[in-house]
């Protein structure tokens, strides 16, 4: 079944820097990739995703990019705020089921 | 998302009692899904259904029995709950289109004693 890596675990940035989260996945027929954010006592919320045909998506301060041929996608964050402060997960879709990754918790600094 | 409820919000139970957990949507998406939440494991799928009467296992199924007789139900059944089961419990309902995203319960959290 679909195997998906998530990396680092955990993120330390200061206010205004940039955090960049990587995700490797293993079928090559996972056609959708979907970030979601969760802060702490709250269900996840989807935040950005991109489709299998697409190499990059932008939505403000947050961005993601896709490498089909690699199999790995990554989520971009500019400019960090507090408020990013949280768990971010990666997840992908192949067939019916969306499988995720094991998150990153993600510390901004003032 | 109000369209999707779980119930309850919290349980907790002796190991080796039936427990089920209820998750309810007002959408009528035609997929829906049971993830657990443990600390370094992320979401694990559990089980997830594409429609009514049908059911597929996830990634961690053992222990585990859902049902899907209608649409906007997906009940959760722990048949003989054991210490591991103890985890935080989300589902999640979300449209058949390719894309459509995936909306969460707020969760239940479940203590096994």
């Amino acid at each position: 079944g679909e195997n998906v890596e998530q990396h680092p675990s955990t993120l330390s940035v200061q206010e205004g820097d940039s955090a960049v989260i990587k995700c490797t996945y293993s079928d090559s027929a996972s056609n959708y990739f979907p970030w979601y954010k969760q802060e702490l006592g709250k269900r996840p919320q989807l935040i950005i995703d991109i489709r299998s045909n697409v190499g990059e998506k932008k939505d403000q301060r947050i961005a993601v990019t896709l490498n089909k041929t690699a199999k790995h996608f990554s989520l971009h964050i500019t400019e960090t705020q507090p408020e990013d402060s949280a768990v971010y997960f990666c997840a992908v879709r192949g067939g019916g089921k969306l499988i995720f990754g094991q998150g990153t918790e993600l510390s901004v600094k003032p | 998302d109000a369209g999707i409820t779980q119930s309850p919000r919290y349980k907790i139970t002796e190991t080796g009692r039936q427990v089920t957990l209820m998750c309810h949507q007002t959408w009528s998406h035609s997929y829906m899904f049971w993830y657990r939440q443990d600390l370094g494991h992320g979401l694990r799928l559990i089980y997830y259904s594409a429609a009514a009467d049908i059911t597929d296992k996830g990634e961690v199924p053992d222990g585990y029995v859902v049902s899907r007789s209608k649409t906007e139900n997906f009940p959760l059944t722990l048949e003989s709950a054991t210490r591991s089961q103890t985890s935080v419990y989300f589902c999640a309902s979300r449209a058949g289109n390719v894309d459509s995203p995936l909306h969460f319960g707020n969760g239940t959290r479940l203590t096994v004693t």
